[in-house]
């Protein structure tokens, strides 16, 4: 089956660096994404990752490593509007045909 | 704006009623995705339509439905509805079907349900 483990909320200070760790479990994985949601709002895609190692795009980057079933998503030099909910999704092998399943989700609240 | 288009917006029922909820794809996307998203339980794959074909189930209750018509789009047919149907219905779209390295899911704006 699919799990995926993300903390709940986290909160951090604007202008620092805040780290998103993401574990999972599944079968025939076939790549990692994180998606950014505000509340009530759509998610939009941030970053994919399905080869080991490290992608960065602008402000954000995300790691993966598949032997240990890990990933994490970096945001540098956080601005308020960065308040959100970021989901980590995996894509495996779901009733044969590849599908994403969804973390529940890692709150993260920017202060000043 | 991700291109994926959804209506209506928000919508009120009664329980035992039944609602049609539709989806737009990006141009140029075959796939489209139904999510439930509720907040004890986060985003739940229901089901998948790809050109016109259903590709794959989730946890789809057997008291909603959808299909995907020759323009592509696809309606999501929720019927008996219960209390606990309440949530935001999402649409995604992606360029092809099959997971493909790389193909991302771009979702529409989303339709709240409510039932009471």
């Amino acid at each position: 089956g699919q799990n995926i483990d993300q903390p709940t909320e986290m909160t951090a200070t604007e202008g620092a660096i805040v780290q998103i760790n993401c574990t999972y479990q599944t079968s025939g994985f076939n790549g990692l994404f994180w998606y950014q949601q505000h509340a009530g709002e759509a998610p939009t895609f941030l970053s994919y990752n399905v080869l080991d190692g490290l992608e960065e795009k602008g402000r954000f980057s995300s790691f993966l490593s598949r032997s240990k079933g890990y990933s994490y998503l970096l945001l540098k030099e956080l601005q308020m509007k960065d308040s959100a909910s970021y989901l980590c999704a995996v894509r495996g092998l779901l009733a044969g045909s590849y599908q994403l399943t969804f973390g529940k989700g890692t709150k993260l609240s920017v202060i000043p | 704006d991700s291109g994926v288009t959804q209506t209506p917006k928000h919508l009120i029922t009664a329980t035992g009623q039944r609602v049609t909820l539709r989806c737009s794809p990006r141009s140029g996307d075959l796939s489209v995705y139904w999510y439930q998203q509720s907040l004890d339980q986060g985003l739940q794959f229901l089901i998948q339509y790809y050109n016109g074909e259903e590709r794959a189930k989730g946890n789809i209750l057997e008291r909603f439905s959808a299909q995907q018509f020759p323009d592509l789009h696809s309606e999501l047919n929720l019927s008996s509805l219960e209390l606990g149907d309440s949530a935001l219905y999402f649409c995604a779209s992606s360029v092809g079907g099959a997971g493909a390295r790389g193909e991302t899911q771009y979702f529409g704006p989303g339709t709240r349900l409510l039932v009471l």
